[in-house]
């Protein structure tokens, strides 16, 4: 069964209104990030973080805050959603070891705000 | 700065023809660079199909392969003879063992007709 899980799959969120993605992670790996990925670009990372009630921000955090309440869950908040935030979101987990550098991807997230 | 480059899609393959997805990075602050390339299949998340960390050698996976060529800082993922079930959109990665450097291209998406 998948590893990562992202709920919703999808959502419409209206503009100024608050939105939370929610991953779950099953693979006991201590790192966890979000991406989102606009149509003709690449992943882009928003927030990670390596432990649990402890986040980073990566290279695109403004507009998103995020939560890590335990080693499994890592949540994507946008307080106020705006128009160039619809894009797909990504949830990724890895390793503390060796092979840190191979991250586990979820479905992804399709949110569209209005 | 630290980028990738990969082939524009969509890109439209017989089945039992060669295949050729270009990737070509630049790893400006990043000292030893990884090379990987994820797969999305339609409705999953990117799940890595091969990575090498060493300049010179060739990973391969399910009839993928790809050489890391530092001096043309390419990765170009080669596949001789294609099956419509690789399908699927391809994402070239550059990445290193700090998990907060990691950078993806845009993606190609790769139909095979049967």
């Amino acid at each position: 069964e998948a590893a990562v899980t992202q709920s919703p799959r999808s959502k419409v969120a209206v503009t100024g209104g608050k939105v939370t993605l929610s991953c779950h992670q099953t693979n006991n790996h201590d790192y966890m990030y979000w991406y989102r990925q606009d149509t003709g670009h690449g992943l882009r990372l928003i927030h990670y973080s390596y432990v649990a009630d402890s986040t980073e921000k990566g290279d695109i955090p403004d507009g998103y805050k995020a939560s890590r309440p335990s080693q499994e869950n890592f949540s994507l908040i946008l307080e106020l959603a705006s128009l160039s935030q619809t894009a797909v979101y990504f949830c990724a987990s890895s390793d503390a070891g060796r092979d840190q550098d191979t991250q586990y991807f979820g479905p992804g997230t399709r949110l569209l705000v209005l | 700065g630290d980028s990738v480059t990969q082939t524009e899609g969509p890109v439209t393959v017989s089945e039992s023809e060669s295949l050729i997805i270009n990737c070509t990075y630049s790893a400006t602050s990043i000292a030893y660079p990884n090379l990987f390339w994820y797969v999305r299949y339609p409705g999953e998340g990117l799940q890595l199909l091969l990575k090498v960390i060493t300049a010179g050698q060739k990973g391969s996976s399910r009839g993928f392969e790809a050489t890391y060529n530092k001096e043309t800082t390419s990765f170009h993922l080669q596949k001789a003879s294609v099956q419509e079930s690789d399908s699927a959109v391809y994402y070239c990665a550059l990445g290193d063992t700090g998990y907060q450097n990691f950078y993806f291209g845009k993606g190609t998406s790769l139909t095979v007709i049967p």
